[in-house]
């Protein structure tokens, strides 16, 4: 199975901030057809979660610009700006390369 | 507009079998590239996939459960299932349906998830 590590386990921001989330993958996520198949959850307290990112860099519908992803291979970054309070909750990145799909264990946003 | 809803038993006995519902709308699982997935997580833990389903009635399962699963669907009823025989404790946890395109090969629409708790 493909590993997902993601790091820090939490971070803490101030309200306008910015922040990066890492994640790490076992093995490389480029798919035989090319694509990388790397997504970015966020899950708010109480909530389920919901799709910010697929296939590294690309938002979702009605996701603001202010998420940006990046990364390729085994490295991926999920980059948040003007942080909101809004924004906190728990992050999780995700691949869909390789069966069976893994998750990381998710990263803590919380307020300084 | 997207969404889905489980549906389960909430509460049942160690060996039983866990049937799971999901009932959603505005897309169709017999449409070229869609698919829905299973999820769950245990209460203040993170998530594990547990099974796709494609629009093709292609199946991909997690074989950390050995065997246990068996997801299929209902095209005409929009409904997607999932079934996992000989529960035990460590299957206690909140269960999500969400759908997954070719497109994405990410969970694009969650649904609000159900309670399972598995308890003697």
């Amino acid at each position: 199975d493909v590993v997902m590590t993601q790091t820090p386990v939490s971070l803490s921001v101030s309200l306008g901030g910015q922040v990066s989330i890492s994640c790490r993958s076992s093995q490389s996520l480029v798919h035989n057809n090319g694509n990388t198949y790397l997504s970015w959850y966020l899950q708010k307290p109480g909530q389920s979660p919901q799709l910010l990112i697929y296939k590294v860099s690309n938002r979702f519908s009605g996701i603001s610009d202010r998420f940006s992803g990046s990364g390729s291979g085994t490295d991926f970054t999920l980059k948040i700006s003007r942080v909101e309070p809004d924004d906190l909750g728990v992050y999780y990145c995700g691949q869909g390369t390789q069966y069976p799909y893994t998750f990381g264990a998710g990263t803590k946003l919380e307020l300084k | 507009q997207v969404t889905l809803k489980e549906s389960g038993p909430g509460i049942l006995q160690p060996s039983q079998t866990l049937s799971l519902t999901c009932t959603f709308s505005g897309f169709s699982l017999s449409t070229y590239g869609m698919g829905v997935g299973w999820i769950r997580q245990p209460s203040g833990k993170g998530l594990e996939w547990l099974a796709n389903i494609w629009w093709d009635d292609d199946k991909y399962y997690n074989p950390s459960l050995k065997n246990r699963l068996t997801i299929s669907k209902d095209t005409s009823n929009n409904q997607a299932f999932l079934k996992i025989t000989n529960v035990d404790t460590a299957d206690t946890a909140t269960y999500y349906c969400a759908r997954i395109s070719i497109t994405t090969v990410g969970f694009d629409y969650w649904g609000q998830g159900v309670m399972v708790t598995v308890s003697s």
